[in-house]
Protein backbone atom coordinates (compact mmCIF):
# COMPACT_ATOMS: atom_id res chain seq x y z
CA UNK A 1 0.00 0.00 0.00
CA UNK A 2 1.09 3.67 -0.71
CA UNK A 3 1.67 5.43 2.33
CA UNK A 4 2.16 9.28 2.82
CA UNK A 5 3.46 9.94 6.10
CA UNK A 6 3.45 13.54 7.52
CA UNK A 7 5.95 14.21 10.29
CA UNK A 8 3.58 16.30 12.66
CA UNK A 9 -0.22 15.58 13.70
CA UNK A 10 -0.27 19.03 15.67
CA UNK A 11 1.42 21.77 15.69
CA UNK A 12 1.08 25.46 17.82
CA UNK A 13 3.43 28.05 16.53
CA UNK A 14 3.43 31.82 17.09
CA UNK A 15 3.13 34.40 15.05
CA UNK A 16 6.41 35.10 13.41
CA UNK A 17 8.01 31.65 13.67
CA UNK A 18 9.40 29.66 10.81
CA UNK A 19 7.64 26.28 10.27
CA UNK A 20 8.51 23.27 8.44
CA UNK A 21 5.88 20.98 7.77
CA UNK A 22 7.46 17.49 6.38
CA UNK A 23 5.91 14.67 4.19
CA UNK A 24 7.50 11.54 2.89
CA UNK A 25 5.97 9.05 0.33
CA UNK A 26 7.56 5.24 0.00
CA UNK A 27 6.21 4.43 -3.56
CA UNK A 28 8.32 6.27 -5.59
CA UNK A 29 5.83 9.03 -7.21
CA UNK A 30 7.53 11.56 -8.54
CA UNK A 31 4.58 14.28 -8.46
CA UNK A 32 3.59 15.28 -4.65
CA UNK A 33 1.35 18.63 -3.37
CA UNK A 34 0.35 20.33 -0.63
CA UNK A 35 -2.79 21.58 -0.36
CA UNK A 36 -4.87 23.23 2.67
CA UNK A 37 -8.20 22.68 3.77
CA UNK A 38 -10.30 24.80 5.73
CA UNK A 39 -14.42 24.80 6.41
CA UNK A 40 -16.35 26.07 4.03
CA UNK A 41 -13.53 26.47 1.69
CA UNK A 42 -12.71 22.98 1.01
CA UNK A 43 -9.02 22.00 -0.43
CA UNK A 44 -7.09 24.71 -2.09
CA UNK A 45 -3.73 23.68 -4.00
CA UNK A 46 -1.12 25.28 -2.46
CA UNK A 47 2.52 24.38 -4.58
CA UNK A 48 3.05 21.06 -6.18
CA UNK A 49 5.72 18.85 -8.01
CA UNK A 50 6.15 16.97 -10.46
CA UNK A 51 10.13 16.32 -9.83
CA UNK A 52 13.15 16.42 -7.58
CA UNK A 53 14.04 20.19 -7.21
CA UNK A 54 10.82 21.22 -9.38
CA UNK A 55 8.33 23.23 -7.95
CA UNK A 56 5.02 25.11 -9.00
CA UNK A 57 2.83 27.41 -7.66
CA UNK A 58 -1.31 26.24 -7.07
CA UNK A 59 -4.06 28.26 -6.05
CA UNK A 60 -2.78 30.39 -3.02
CA UNK A 61 1.22 30.09 -2.76
CA UNK A 62 1.69 33.40 -1.18
CA UNK A 63 3.04 33.15 2.33
CA UNK A 64 4.35 29.42 1.42
CA UNK A 65 7.27 28.20 -0.12
CA UNK A 66 8.20 24.62 -0.58
CA UNK A 67 11.56 21.72 -0.86
CA UNK A 68 11.80 19.18 -2.53
CA UNK A 69 15.39 18.11 -2.63
CA UNK A 70 14.64 14.46 -2.52
CA UNK A 71 12.15 12.33 -4.82
CA UNK A 72 10.56 11.09 -1.54
CA UNK A 73 10.31 14.11 0.56
CA UNK A 74 8.39 17.18 -0.18
CA UNK A 75 8.70 20.14 2.45
CA UNK A 76 5.93 23.21 3.16
CA UNK A 77 7.37 26.30 4.53
CA UNK A 78 5.79 29.39 6.09
CA UNK A 79 8.47 32.03 6.21
CA UNK A 80 7.28 33.62 9.00
CA UNK A 81 3.75 31.87 10.45
CA UNK A 82 0.57 34.34 10.88
CA UNK A 83 -2.63 33.21 12.32
CA UNK A 84 -4.84 33.53 8.83
CA UNK A 85 -1.98 30.14 8.15
CA UNK A 86 -4.11 28.27 11.01
CA UNK A 87 -5.35 25.51 8.56
CA UNK A 88 -5.25 21.50 8.41
CA UNK A 89 -2.43 20.62 5.72
CA UNK A 90 -2.28 18.00 3.70
CA UNK A 91 -0.09 16.39 1.37
CA UNK A 92 -0.78 13.95 -1.08
CA UNK A 93 1.75 12.03 -3.98
CA UNK A 94 0.64 10.37 -7.11
CA UNK A 95 2.50 8.54 -9.50
CA UNK A 96 2.70 8.19 -13.39
CA UNK A 97 4.88 10.91 -13.69
CA UNK A 98 6.34 13.48 -15.43
CA UNK A 99 4.28 16.65 -16.15
CA UNK A 100 0.83 15.15 -16.30
CA UNK A 101 -0.33 13.52 -13.90
CA UNK A 102 -3.41 11.11 -14.33
CA UNK A 103 -2.93 8.61 -11.63
CA UNK A 104 -4.91 7.92 -8.35
CA UNK A 105 -3.59 10.55 -6.15
CA UNK A 106 -2.64 9.35 -1.81
CA UNK A 107 -2.90 11.36 0.65
CA UNK A 108 -1.31 11.45 4.03
CA UNK A 109 -2.71 11.68 7.85
CA UNK A 110 -2.81 15.20 7.47
CA UNK A 111 -0.82 18.22 9.62
CA UNK A 112 -3.11 20.42 11.93
CA UNK A 113 -1.45 23.95 12.28
CA UNK A 114 -2.49 26.64 15.07
CA UNK A 115 -0.63 29.55 14.79
CA UNK A 116 -1.35 32.02 17.99
CA UNK B 1 -13.05 26.91 -15.25
CA UNK B 2 -13.66 23.33 -14.06
CA UNK B 3 -16.60 23.72 -11.42
CA UNK B 4 -17.53 20.57 -8.90
CA UNK B 5 -20.58 20.95 -6.59
CA UNK B 6 -21.22 18.08 -4.30
CA UNK B 7 -25.19 18.28 -3.08
CA UNK B 8 -26.25 17.40 -0.33
CA UNK B 9 -23.56 19.39 1.87
CA UNK B 10 -25.07 16.98 4.25
CA UNK B 11 -27.08 13.64 4.74
CA UNK B 12 -28.33 10.93 7.55
CA UNK B 13 -29.87 7.69 6.83
CA UNK B 14 -30.76 4.67 9.27
CA UNK B 15 -28.42 2.18 9.19
CA UNK B 16 -28.69 -0.30 6.33
CA UNK B 17 -30.63 1.96 3.63
CA UNK B 18 -28.62 1.94 0.05
CA UNK B 19 -27.96 5.51 -0.94
CA UNK B 20 -26.40 7.93 -3.71
CA UNK B 21 -24.07 10.96 -3.29
CA UNK B 22 -23.59 13.16 -6.15
CA UNK B 23 -20.97 14.85 -7.92
CA UNK B 24 -21.34 17.14 -10.85
CA UNK B 25 -18.65 19.07 -12.99
CA UNK B 26 -19.03 22.17 -15.66
CA UNK B 27 -16.54 20.71 -17.98
CA UNK B 28 -16.43 16.82 -19.67
CA UNK B 29 -13.14 17.56 -20.62
CA UNK B 30 -11.59 15.48 -17.29
CA UNK B 31 -8.64 12.66 -17.14
CA UNK B 32 -9.98 11.09 -14.31
CA UNK B 33 -12.65 11.40 -11.50
CA UNK B 34 -11.68 9.96 -7.88
CA UNK B 35 -14.02 9.46 -4.53
CA UNK B 36 -12.09 10.11 -1.60
CA UNK B 37 -13.35 9.57 2.28
CA UNK B 38 -12.23 11.96 4.95
CA UNK B 39 -12.82 11.11 8.78
CA UNK B 40 -12.94 14.00 11.01
CA UNK B 41 -9.77 15.03 11.21
CA UNK B 42 -7.63 12.80 9.18
CA UNK B 43 -6.42 13.24 5.59
CA UNK B 44 -7.94 11.77 2.70
CA UNK B 45 -8.73 7.83 1.76
CA UNK B 46 -8.98 7.17 -2.16
CA UNK B 47 -11.99 5.05 -2.43
CA UNK B 48 -12.39 4.37 -6.13
CA UNK B 49 -10.87 6.33 -9.50
CA UNK B 50 -12.97 5.91 -12.55
CA UNK B 51 -10.88 6.85 -15.95
CA UNK B 52 -12.54 9.33 -18.59
CA UNK B 53 -12.84 6.26 -20.90
CA UNK B 54 -14.91 4.23 -17.89
CA UNK B 55 -18.23 4.31 -16.98
CA UNK B 56 -18.10 2.85 -13.19
CA UNK B 57 -16.19 1.17 -10.68
CA UNK B 58 -16.85 -0.92 -7.72
CA UNK B 59 -15.01 -2.18 -4.35
CA UNK B 60 -16.93 -3.61 -2.38
CA UNK B 61 -20.16 -2.26 -0.94
CA UNK B 62 -19.16 1.01 -2.93
CA UNK B 63 -20.10 2.17 -6.82
CA UNK B 64 -19.32 4.92 -8.94
CA UNK B 65 -20.52 5.66 -12.28
CA UNK B 66 -19.39 8.33 -14.56
CA UNK B 67 -21.62 10.33 -17.51
CA UNK B 68 -18.80 12.81 -18.92
CA UNK B 69 -21.24 13.80 -21.31
CA UNK B 70 -23.99 15.65 -18.36
CA UNK B 71 -21.22 16.00 -16.12
CA UNK B 72 -22.10 13.85 -13.09
CA UNK B 73 -20.88 11.17 -11.20
CA UNK B 74 -22.67 9.05 -8.13
CA UNK B 75 -21.18 6.73 -5.64
CA UNK B 76 -23.71 4.39 -4.21
CA UNK B 77 -23.15 2.77 -1.15
CA UNK B 78 -25.06 -0.54 -0.68
CA UNK B 79 -26.12 -1.79 2.62
CA UNK B 80 -24.82 1.17 4.80
CA UNK B 81 -23.57 1.01 8.34
CA UNK B 82 -22.34 3.15 10.90
CA UNK B 83 -18.98 3.24 10.00
CA UNK B 84 -19.63 4.43 6.87
CA UNK B 85 -19.94 7.78 8.50
CA UNK B 86 -17.63 10.31 7.31
CA UNK B 87 -17.62 13.21 4.43
CA UNK B 88 -17.07 12.02 0.88
CA UNK B 89 -15.16 14.11 -1.28
CA UNK B 90 -15.10 13.86 -5.43
CA UNK B 91 -12.22 15.21 -7.07
CA UNK B 92 -11.81 15.42 -10.74
CA UNK B 93 -8.92 16.09 -13.40
CA UNK B 94 -9.40 18.10 -15.77
CA UNK B 95 -7.72 18.37 -19.13
CA UNK B 96 -5.93 21.80 -20.46
CA UNK B 97 -3.56 24.16 -19.20
CA UNK B 98 -4.18 24.25 -15.17
CA UNK B 99 -4.20 20.53 -15.66
CA UNK B 100 -4.79 19.62 -11.67
CA UNK B 101 -7.15 18.41 -9.87
CA UNK B 102 -10.42 20.15 -8.76
CA UNK B 103 -12.65 19.14 -5.60
CA UNK B 104 -16.20 19.68 -3.91
CA UNK B 105 -16.40 20.53 -0.85
CA UNK B 106 -17.87 17.16 0.00
CA UNK B 107 -20.81 15.34 1.45
CA UNK B 108 -21.20 15.00 5.29
CA UNK B 109 -22.99 11.68 5.58
CA UNK B 110 -24.22 10.16 9.03
CA UNK B 111 -24.96 6.69 9.55
CA UNK B 112 -27.87 6.28 12.38
CA UNK B 113 -27.71 3.03 14.13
Amino acid sequence: DVKVTQSSRYLVKRTGEKVFLECVQDMDHENMFWYRQDPGLGLRLIYFSYDVKMKEKGDIPEGYSVSREKKERFSLILESASTNQTSMYLCASSGLGGQHWTGELFFGEGSRLTVL
Amino acid sequence: KQEVTQIPAALSVPEGENLVLNCSFTDSAIYNLQWFRQDPGKGLTSLLLIQSSQREQTSGRLNASLDKSSGRSTLYIAASQPGDSATYLCAVYTQGGSEKLVFGKGTKLTVNP
